[in-house]
């Protein structure tokens, strides 16, 4: 059976630090995978998706930025932190089209 | 651009009641899928049901099932014999056929279920 692996599950980072955020997934191939942010009391926004190995596409303009170096990992990454990127992210992934979308577990980042 | 709107923040029901939640959505498209999604307070995203647009018949899961209303673009969920269990956060989201599939999801609705 599938499953998707995200850490860490908590975080805390100081302004201006650089942040990586790991997502691996198990059992499928060539899934389709998602960065989503979701800020407190809000639903999910998504920042970034992918849909092969090397190939990522960004949804909003930000400080952050989205890598696929194999095809089951997706990495979340900052070079600077800023107070605004404080929230909870969410991986996901997906394999045939029509399927839903299946989350890991989250990263709670919050910036000092 | 896709919206999804949840028009109750907060609702409570009794438990063994059952609980109507609302979503309504804007799209131009004609093929899609329609999702409602759990987050209890783990945070954890956990798939209730799907949607096919292009099925007329509702989407049943044990006691969660949808009133799929295409042209009034309307999908709401309906919890039967509520458990305290499905207390949590309830999202319903959307996804265009084809592509991406990407998700847009709408502010969520906060349910409690009460003893």
């Amino acid at each position: 059976s599938q499953t998707i692996h995200q850490w860490p599950a908590t975080l805390v980072q100081p302004v201006g630090s650089p942040l990586s955020l790991e997502c691996t997934v198990e059992g499928t191939s060539n899934p389709n995978l998602y960065w989503y942010r979701q800020a407190a009391g809000r639903g999910l926004q998504l920042l970034f998706y992918s849909v092969g190995i090397g190939q990522i596409s960004s949804e909003v303009p930000q400080n952050l930025s989205a890598s696929r170096p194999q095809d089951r990992q997706f990495i979340l990454s900052s070079k600077k932190l800023l107070l605004s990127d404080s929230g909870f992210y969410l991986c996901a992934w997906r394999d045939y089209a029509g399927q839903p979308q299946h989350f890991g577990d989250g990263t709670r980042l919050s910036i000092l | 651009a896709q919206t999804v709107t949840q028009s109750q923040p907060e609702m409570s029901v009794q438990e063994a009641e059952t609980v109507t939640l609302s979503c309504t959505y804007d799209t131009s498209e004609n093929n899609y899928y329609l999702f409602w999604y759990k987050q209890p307070p783990s945070r954890q995203m956990i798939l209730v049901i799907r949607q096919e647009a292009y099925k007329q018949q509702n989407a049943t899961e044990n006691r969660f099932s949808v009133n799929f209303q295409k042209a009034a673009k309307s999908f709401s969920l309906k919890i039967s014999d509520s458990q305290l269990g499905d207390t949590a956060m309830y999202f319903c989201a959307f996804s265009p056929q084809g592509g991406s599939e990407k998700l847009v999801f709408g502010k969520g609705t906060k349910l409690t279920v009460n003893p």
